[in-house]
């Protein structure tokens, strides 16, 4: 059974601090992706990444960067935590192949940023 | 970009009726449409999904049709049960982008029993 394992189910953070949320995936899934989901808006989503060291901004980038080391982990990093970011956020992998489009997601962080 | 639009935002429905959650999308370059559901406090689950190549897909009690031309696809839920009540989201991806999802605003469905 996939695995995407987030590091912290909830989170409590200052604003202005430097915030790491992580991500680990026990599949060999080439693709990763960071999600934050609100209320009304669906997922929308901030960063993916195809491969080690590759990154590409999705719809919402701003405030936020990733970080992608090894295959299996998936950083999300939030530069200087602001209010508007208090949000859930869903890491997900997938394989690249038609075969096997679907995601599997991690049971989210809910971050509060006060 | 692809934008994916989803309707109704909540739908209520009496145990046992059907339940329907459409969808819209805008590149026709799309070829792959999942829907996920999301009970409450878990993650979204990938329940069904169909390519553009397919027009209709059923899995028991759940089936997802494709409008092409149209550029709209359904969800169809027979016989609910109170254990469909979730949260349900379409999205749709482009092949020349891999598979990056962009998902609708999601459908509160509840079923009353």
């Amino acid at each position: 059974d996939v695995k995407v394992t987030q590091s912290s189910r909830y989170l409590v953070k200052r604003t202005g601090e430097k915030v790491f949320l992580e991500c680990v995936q026990d599949m060999d899934h080439e693709n990763m992706f960071w999600y934050r989901q609100d209320p009304g808006l669906g997922l929308r989503l901030i960063y993916f990444s195809y491969d080690v060291k590759m990154k590409e901004k999705g719809d919402i980038p701003e405030g936020y960067s990733v970080s992608r080391e090894k295959k299996e982990r998936f950083s999300l990093i939030l530069e200087s935590a602001s209010t508007n970011q208090t949000s859930m956020y869903l890491c997900a992998s997938s394989y690249p192949d038609r075969a096997k489009y679907g995601y599997t997601f991690g049971s989210g962080t809910r971050l509060t940023v006060v | 970009g692809e934008n994916v639009e989803q309707h109704p935002s909540t739908l209520s429905v009496q145990e046992g009726d059907s339940a329907v959650i459409k969808c819209t999308y805008s590149d026709s370059a799309s070829n792959y449409f999942p829907w996920y559901k999301q009970e409450l406090g878990k993650r979204p689950q990938l329940i069904i999904d169909i390519r553009s190549n397919v027009g209709e897909k059923k899995d028991q009690r759940i089936a997802v049709t494709l409008n092409k031309t149209a550029k709209h696809f359904s969800l169809h839920i027979t016989e609910t049960q109170p254990e469909d009540s979730a949260v349900y989201f379409c999205a749709a991806s482009i092949r020349e982008y891999g598979n990056k999802l962009v998902f609708g605003a999601g459908t509160i469905l509840r079923v009353k029993s």
